[in-house]
């Protein structure tokens, strides 16, 4: 089955703390893992993808195919970063490319 | 940058009613989506659309919603008979195709918030 699951509904840290926010999937093709953001109930904006491999306002994640990991982090979280986060797997079944969402992280960052 | 852009943002309905949620895609986007989020639960996929046609869909989209790609810019979602449980987030997104190069990310418009009373 395919399935995303962030343990964590909600994380609270304080300013310039690190931050690790946790993905595991399961899925048995090769996957291609995004992270997602989402302030305040605005639009879900891409925050990273696993095939880029790049930094987003600080942001990295490694994916771990022997953890079936894929987990957001950054060294020194900021008030702005105060977000829900998704997790998120494209599945590739047919030409569909559709998104698979884990139950999302709240992180909050306190002052 | 390109947007995906949602009419109306929000939508209050009686239940029973019809309701069309619209979409306009990025223009040279191939691929798009209606996805929807209940209030504090997760993004749900609900329908993929690609040359025309559905290419799949979920078990929420059942025969009570429809897609339609009218006139190759707009991309309705269109829900017959609405019911207290459809209300929810609503939100289309559109990709310019799949695989492992390039910018296959997802770009998701705003939602429409729609509210059946």
């Amino acid at each position: 089955a395919q399935r995303v699951t962030q343990p964590e509904k909600l994380l609270s840290v304080f300013k310039g703390a690190p931050v690790e926010l946790k993905c595991n999937y399961s899925y048995s093709g090769s996957p291609e893992l995004f992270w997602y953001v989402q302030y305040s109930r605005q639009r879900l904006q891409l925050l990273l993808r696993h095939i880029s491999r790049e930094s987003i306002k600080g942001f990295t994640a490694d994916l771990n195919k022997g953890e079936t990991s894929f987990h957001l982090k950054k060294p020194f979280a900021q008030e702005e970063d105060s977000a829900m986060y998704y997790c998120a797997l494209r599945s590739g079944s047919g030409n569909t490319g559709k998104l698979i969402f884990g139950q999302g992280t709240t992180l909050q960052v306190k002052p | 940058e390109p947007e995906v852009t949602q009419t109306p943002s929000h939508q209050v309905t009686q239940m029973g009613q019809e309701v069309i949620l619209r979409c306009v895609p990025i223009s040279n986007h191939l691929y798009f989506y209606w996805y929807r989020q209940i209030l504090g639960q997760k993004v749900e996929f609900l329908v993929s659309f690609y040359n025309n046609e559905i290419s799949e869909k979920s078990e929420i989209f059942d025969d009570q919603f429809s897609v339609e790609r009218p006139d190759g810019s707009n991309f309705t979602l269109k829900i017959r008979s609405t019911k207290l449980e459809d209300s929810a987030m609503y939100f289309c997104a559109s990709s310019e195709g799949q695989g492992n190069l390039g910018n296959y990310g997802y770009t998701f418009g705003s939602g429409t918030r729609l509210t059946v009373v």
